[in-house]
């Protein structure tokens, strides 16, 4: 059974590190995107970045280069989300999910999701 | 950047409705559309991909159509279970794979 099991909830001050990580199992992680959507409180889902644990190639969403780095350590099969400075408006949900690819062409889409991560930013 | 439009953000329907949620894009994109359903407090599910494939386990009254800018999501008979916020989603770019705004559907 295909699963991605994200770590806790977090409360951090502005200004803080903060890594957050997404562990797969149940099919081959390298093999597979895996990528971060961010959704801000009662907003819907911004796409923020992937990356392919195998060769750790990653693509970000120009509106998230340069504030989040996103990684991977595949002999653990899990991948993360970091931030080095966080700020009150990076509170939200975070959902890590698995990309997947057509056998026959390139339709790309998240088949399976992470429970979320909820961060939470507070002085 | 490929901006995601949805339509409407939200509406009212009562079991049993037939119900369309449409989705444009700023450019074309192919087929390369994605469909997903949110609960209240619950991670997104994939229900359609490719503009028209239903993904395994999906009710049949979920539908999808369209190509190029202009999409559809239809529901055939809205069930209780239905009521959930729906997403669209370009998978066109390789690097910004954007989500429309969503539409929530409610009970009327």
């Amino acid at each position: 059974e295909v699963q991605l099991v994200q770590s806790g909830a977090e409360v951090k001050k502005p200004g803080e590190s903060l890594k957050i990580s997404c562990k797969g199992s149940g099919y081959s992680f390298t093999s597979y995107w895996i990528g971060w959507v961010r959704q801000m409180p009662g907003k819907g889902l911004e796409w923020m970045g992937i990356i392919y644990p195998g060769d750790s190639d990653t693509r970000y969403s120009p509106s998230f280069q340069g504030q989040v780095t996103i990684s991977a350590d595949k002999s653990i099969s899990t991948a993360y989300l970091q931030w080095s400075s966080l700020k009150a408006s990076d509170t939200a949900m975070y959902y890590c999910a698995r990309q997947y690819r057509g056998l026959w062409s390139p339709i790309y889409y998240f088949d399976y999701w992470g429970q979320g991560t909820l961060v939470t930013v507070s002085s | 950047d490929i901006q995601m439009t949805q339509s409407p953000s939200s509406l009212s329907a009562s079991v049993g409705d037939r119900v369309t949620i449409t989705c444009r894009a700023s450019q074309s994109i192919s087929s390369y559309l994605n469909w997903y359903q949110q609960k209240p407090g619950k991670a997104p599910k994939l229900l359609i991909y490719a503009a028209s494939s239903l993904q395994s386990g999906v009710p049949s009254r979920f539908s999808g159509s369209g190509s190029g800018t202009d999409f559809t999501l239809t529901i055939s008979s809205l069930q209780p279970e239905d009521f959930a916020t729906y997403y669209c989603q370009q998978s066109y770019s390789t690097s910004d794979r954007t989500f429309g705004g969503g539409t929530k559907v409610e009970i009327k």
